[in-house]
């Protein structure tokens, strides 16, 4: 079955340190995107990709990289620049503009960070 | 700049009786419109889609929700809430410019048996 892979699906880490998320798809999706997700605020978008090797800075990229180096995987790396990284971490993909359902998101099932 | 604002954080109902999950949007043209359900530590599903075609939308799990113009508003409701329904509900836009999604703050969905 298609789908998207976030891993791991809880992490915990030290103040300054920095941490990698891994996202995943197989479901042949150009678009790749990162939210946030704290209590009461809804999704907030950090980083999103349309293409491999192009990414365009969310509304809140601040602390945050990412690369798109292939089509199926868009990691997120929190750095130690993140003031408040504890979050829940959601991964999305979307099919190319024009095609069938291109204007729906898919999810992952997340990733709990916590710092200690 | 598009957004959307859900009227309720919590929503508690007893099963078997109505849901009404309120939702109102903020979009210079004519928006593409989401809602998603979110189940505990779950990414998100989406529940069902407007883009322009029909008013009325019919999802899954038996949600739909309506189309205002004239209200900016896009409502979601059940005729009868099961005990599953529990989780947070977002309404979302579609920001074409971006092709991101921008996200209400969400609504927790209580089921009360």
């Amino acid at each position: 079955d298609g789908g998207i892979t976030q891993s791991p699906k809880y992490l915990f880490r030290k103040e300054g340190q920095n941490v990698t998320l891994s996202c995943e798809q197989n479901l042949n999706h150009d678009a790749m995107y990162w939210y946030r997700q704290d209590p009461g605020q809804g999704l907030r978008l950090i980083y999103y990709s349309q293409i491999v090797n192009d990414f365009q800075k969310g509304d809140i990229a601040e602390g945050y990289s990412v690369s798109r180096e292939k089509k199926e995987s868009f990691p997120l790396t929190v750095t130690s620049a993140q003031k408040n990284p504890t979050a829940f971490y959601l991964c999305a993909s979307r099919a190319r503009q024009g095609a069938r359902g291109a204007n729906v998101l898919t999810f992952g099932a997340g990733s709990r960070l916590t710092v200690l | 700049a598009q957004s959307v604002t859900q009227l309720d954080s919590h929503v508690s109902v007893s099963e078997g009786t109505p849901v009404l999950l309120r939702c109102n949007y903020s979009s210079s043209y004519s928006p593409s419109l989401f809602w998603y359900v979110q189940h505990p530590n779950k990414g998100l599903q989406l529940l069902l889609k407007y883009t322009s075609a029909a008013t009325l939308v019919k999802g899954i799990n038996g949600f739909e929700a309506e189309f205002k113009k004239s209200e900016t508003s896009f409502h979601l409701t059940k005729p009868s809430a099961h005990m599953s329904d529990a989780a947070e509900y977002f309404c979302v836009v579609s920001d074409t410019g971006r092709r991101a999604l921008t996200f209400g703050s969400g609504t927790r969905l209580q089921v009360q048996p």
